[in-house]
């Protein structure tokens, strides 16, 4: 198993639904999720960062870590076309401070 | 803060040469790393450092080679370029563990093609 794993999609929703985008993670990983933003041709940029059990939200952003299940996710409201990117959900090793990302899921908003 | 600088934006490299890419980072970060990105793949670590003098790594180390002689420097080296190098090459910094954020932020990324 993949450190962390993520569906490639593409995910498809109109404008303002809510897109939900997940990512599972194996034993090997730490307690740290990240979400990256990365546009095409772009570097990754933060949106969140999650290590407590439970949801964090900043304006339109939810992550939800769920340890017991092994799953991180990320909740966009309102989603909006310039959301249309590739999101990288990225979690630290367990052992050497770095951090390992999945292969990323393609978000696509429709107007 | 300028942040994170790569040079150069993009190279094209005829197999078997050589070059260095270079990342300045102006935050004082310890922790360094060097990323390769293919078309539609995450994010692979092929090197990083915690500090001047230590590197040690990744993932895909293969191919390359670091130095880290102060904080703020930590050029790749390409000695023998081959067509499985071309890929998109990220640097990224962050602060030591314990000082707070773990973020790790990005340089803007080096497009390299190898022909």
């Amino acid at each position: 198993q993949k450190e962390v794993e993520q569906n490639s999609g593409p995910l498809s929703v109109p404008e303002g639904a809510i897109a939900s985008l997940n990512c599972t993670y194996s034993d090997r990983v730490s307690q740290s999720f990240f979400w990256y933003r990365q546009y095409s041709g772009k570097s990754p940029e933060l949106i969140m960062s999650i290590y407590s059990n439970g949801d964090k939200e900043d304006g339109r952003f939810t992550a939800q870590l769920n340890k017991a299940s092994q799953y991180v996710s990320l909740l966009i409201r309102d989603s909006q076309p310039s959301d249309s990117a590739t999101y990288l959900c990225a979690a630290n090793m367990e052992y050497g401070n770095k951090l390992v990302f999945g292969a990323g899921t393609i978000l696509r908003v429709k107007s | 803060n300028a942040g994170v600088t790569q040079t150069p934006k993009f190279r094209i490299l005829k197999i078997g040469q050589s070059m260095t890419l270079q990342c300045t980072q102006d935050m004082n970060h310890n922790y360094m790393y060097w990323y390769r990105q293919d078309p539609g793949m995450g994010l692979k670590l092929i090197y990083y450092s915690v500090g001047a003098g230590i590197t040690d790594k990744g993932e895909v180390p293969n191919g390359y080679n670091v130095s880290r002689s102060t904080t703020e420097d930590f050029p790749l080296r390409l000695e023998l370029a081959a067509p499985s190098q071309t890929s998109v090459y990220f640097c990224a910094s962050r602060e030591a563990p314990g000082q707070g954020q773990e973020t790790q932020y990005f340089g803007p990324g080096t497009r390299l093609l190898v022909l």
